[in-house]
C-alpha cells in the first residue's frame, strides 16, 4: 500500500562502520524490490534489487536482504562513507497488471560523521 | 546507459499560469514513465504511469484535467501542470522504464514553486 513519511526515520553513523536500513512492506504479492538513494534535490539512484525468489543479493559494499514471512527488506552499506549520506527508500513492485508500478516505503535518513 | 533528464530543473510561476515540465530518456527507449510528486521530508507518491501512445493513468484522487500527461513518443513524456496553486507547489520527479526490464529509472526532478 501507499506510505507517507512525515517524520523520516534516521540513522546516524562513523565513517567506516557498516549501516543497516530497514523496510516493512506491506503487499505479500510483491515480487520485485528495489532500494534507491535521493541526495537533496536530486531525484532517486537506484542502488540495487532483489526478486522474491532470493533471500539475499549483493553488491559493491551494498546487501539487500529479503524476508518474505515478516515482509521485510534491508539494505546493509560496509564501510559507510560520508557520500553515502543520504535519504534511502525501499520500493516494491507487485507485478502483473500493475507491471512497472512502484510503491515507495518512507525513507530514512543516513547520516554519515566523519 | 540507462540516463533519464527532465528540464526545466527550476520554475517558478505566478497562480493561474500553466507550466510544462519535460521528461526524456536519452539512451533508450521509454516504453513507461512514470510521474511522482514529493513534497518535502515525504516519500515519492505516484501520480499517473503513462505509455507511449496511450491515456495515462492516473492514481486515485490525482485530477487528470489538471495534470496533464503526454507521451508521444518512446523518448519524451510532459506533465502540465495547469492552472497552478501554491498547495501545487512540489518536487516533481519522473521515471522511465524500457519494456524488457523493470527496473525504473529516475531524472533529476523539477522543482515547482507557485508564488
Amino acid at each position: 500500500g501507499e506510505s507517507v513519511g512525515l517524520h523520516l526515520p534516521t540513522l546516524s553513523v562513523q565513517e567506516g562502520d557498516n549501516s543497516i536500513i530497514n523496510c516493512a512492506y506491506s503487499n505479500s504479492a510483491s515480487d520485485y524490490f528495489i532500494w534507491y538513494k535521493q541526495e537533496s534535490g536530486k531525484g532517486p539512484q537506484f542502488i540495487i534489487d532483489i526478486r522474491s525468489n532470493m533471500d539475499k543479493r549483493q553488491g559493491q559494499r551494498v546487501t539487500v536482504l529479503l524476508n518474505k514471512t515478516v515482509k521485510h527488506l534491508s539494505l546493509q552499506i560496509a564501510a559507510t562513507q560520508p557520500g553515502d549520506s543520504a535519504v534511502y527508500f525501499c520500493a516494491e513492485n507487485a507485478g502483473g497488471t500493475s507491471y512497472g508500478k512502484l510503491t515507495f516505503g518512507q525513507g530514512t535518513i543516513l547520516t554519515v560523521h566523519p | 546507459g540507462a540516463v533519464v533528464s527532465q528540464h526545466p530543473s527550476r520554475v517558478i510561476c505566478k497562480s493561474g499560469t500553466s507550466v510544462k515540465i519535460e521528461c526524456r530518456s536519452l539512451d533508450f527507449q521509454a516504453t513507461t514513465m512514470f510521474w511522482y510528486r514529493q513534497f518535502p521530508k515525504q516519500s515519492l507518491m505516484l501520480m499517473a504511469t503513462s505509455n507511449e501512445g496511450s491515456k495515462a493513468t492516473y492514481e486515485q484522487g490525482v485530477e487528470k484535467d489538471k495534470f496533464l500527461i503526454n507521451h508521444a513518443s518512446l523518448t519524451l513524456s510532459t506533465l502540465t501542470v495547469t492552472s497552478a496553486h501554491p498547495e501545487d507547489s512540489s518536487f516533481y520527479i519522473c521515471s522511465a522504464s524500457a519494456s524488457y526490464t523493470e527496473t525504473q529509472y529516475f531524472g533529476p526532478g523539477t522543482r515547482l514553486l507557485v508564488l
